[in-house]
């Protein structure tokens, strides 16, 4: 099946500096989401982003299909950042996502 | 729109005990699945119903079932529970008939297996 590699695998700022998290699949994708994990647990979206680039915010995300991987760019990192990041993919229609194991990113103030 | 509810929010049982959890999808989302994160495997796909039936799969035991209602709630039962049960369940929801199939998740069960 579809492997999901994420690097780094943990990641310490200060507030304030800029982070690259990625994420490398192993076949092509029709869907790539971004997740915030919360700190009670809860998924949040980020992106959906099976291919192109999008912003929101302080965040932007780029998925290269043709070379599989995705980067999620996070700019002037602020404490209520930290969490685990998620990206998950599928490669058919239906709602098998396949999660890399994250990258814990803790934000010093 | 509300988004993805799942009750209850948190549970304990005993070994050998069945329990059940609930998701209610986002108005409209016909697509529910199932996932559960453990500290060990990450989070792991368990299976997906669309229109009441399961559409697939992942490799987890038959102790693990589920099921999807007309109005496109679900549950899923786990029987027979072990302590290697004890995990965060989250369900996720998402239309279907187009090339759009982004998720959207739940808060999650927290279910501890004593």
């Amino acid at each position: 099946g579809i492997q999901v590699e994420q690097s780094p695998p943990d990641l310490i700022l200060q507030e304030g500096a800029n982070s690259t998290l990625r994420c490398n699949f192993s076949d092509s994708v029709n869907n790539l989401q971004w997740f915030h994990q919360n700190p009670w647990g809860q998924l949040i979206n980020l992106f959906y982003i099976p291919s192109g680039t999008k912003q929101n915010g302080r965040l932007s995300a780029t998925t290269v299909a043709t070379e599989r991987y995705s980067l999620l760019y996070i700019s002037s990192s602020q404490t209520t950042d930290s969490g685990v990041y998620f990206c998950a993919v599928a490669h058919n229609q239906g709602g098998k996502l396949i999660f890399g194991q994250g990258t814990e990113l803790s934000v010093k103030p | 729109k509300a988004g993805v509810t799942q009750t209850p929010r948190y549970l304990i049982k005993t070994r050998g005990q069945q329990v059940t959890l609930s998701c209610s999808p986002i108005s409209g989302h016909r697509s529910v699945s199932w996932y559960q994160q453990t500290p060990g495997q990450g989070l792991q796909f368990l299976f997906e119903y669309f229109s009441e039936t399961q559409r697939n799969k992942g490799n987890f035991p038959g102790r693990f079932s589920g099921r999807q209602f007309s109005n496109s709630r679900s549950e899923m039962n786990v029987s027979t529970l072990e302590l290697g049960d004890s995990a965060l369940y989250l369900c996720a929801s998402s239309l279907v008939g187009s090339s759009y199939n982004e998720q959207f998740f739940g808060p999650g069960t927290r279910l501890t297996v004593l």
